[in-house]
């Protein structure tokens, strides 16, 4: 069964650092429509990064996302108090479209 | 701006029907977009759970199907969702969602999401 893992768990870092998010797929789903989510404590996820690599609207440019096949990454050149939360992959290729368990990210 | 806004009732016997529907504002229910429904369990991940286009064609998780059910009502500019022999284990916050068609990147993306809607299968 297709499913996406995610690692850290948990990050914790002083604004101004730089972060990776890992993403990894239990096998190569054969195409880049990995989406990356932000949920701050009591909201809806927010999508950030759509097609492994492209930016939502309104998302700065000090995030990005890149990776292919099985491996993807989101990364923050800086951190801010703001990007604090929960942090999820998704790969949305195909039903039933597996999010990954998230990880925590603390500012 | 595209809007979702989720209504039904929060609290659901256990073997009753869950009953949601979303209603979209800021677009229109015949587009070329997916509308869906995605879960969140308790202190837990996310789990889509199904989807409907505009003519009425479906999609569903297989660990749900066979209690699921959807509809649209393009008139309203509203789709429904409705799960059936309800558990506690179905306690969650569901949210409505557009997945969002893009010609240039041939893409359906979730893009716009309802705020969500706690629901809790409780006697």
């Amino acid at each position: 069964e297709f499913g996406l893992t995610q690692s850290p768990d948990t990050l914790s870092l002083a604004p101004g650092e730089s972060a990776t998010l890992s993403c990894r797929a239990t096998q190569n789903a054969g195409n880049t429509y990995v989406a990356w989510y932000h949920q701050r404590p009591g909201q809806a996820p927010r999508l950030l990064i759509y097609a492994a690599s492209n930016r939502a609207a309104g998302i700065p440019d000090r995030l990005s996302g890149g990776g292919s096949g099985t491996d993807f990454t989101l990364t923050f050149s800086r951190v801010e108090p703001d990007d604090s939360g929960m942090y999820y992959c998704q790969q949305y290729g195909f039903p039933p479209y597996p999010f990954g368990q998230g990880t925590n990210l603390q500012i | 701006q595209v809007q979702l806004q989720e209504s039904g009732p929060r609290l659901v016997k256990p073997s009753g029907t869950l009953s949601l529907t979303c209603h979209v504002s800021g677009d229109f229910i015949s587009t070329n977009h997916w509308w869906a429904w995605v879960r969140q369990l308790p202190g837990k991940g996310l789990e889509w759970i199904g989807e409907i286009y505009h003519d009425g064609g479906t999609n569903y998780n297989p660990s749900l199907e066979n209690r699921l059910r959807m509809s649209i009502d393009k008139s309203k500019t509203l789709f429904s969702l409705n799960l059936s022999s309800v558990t506690a284990a179905d306690t969650a916050v569901y949210y409505c969602v557009r997945r969002s068609f893009y010609t240039w990147t041939r893409d359906y993306r979730f893009e716009f999401w309802g705020q969500g809607a706690l629901v809790t299968v409780s006697s």
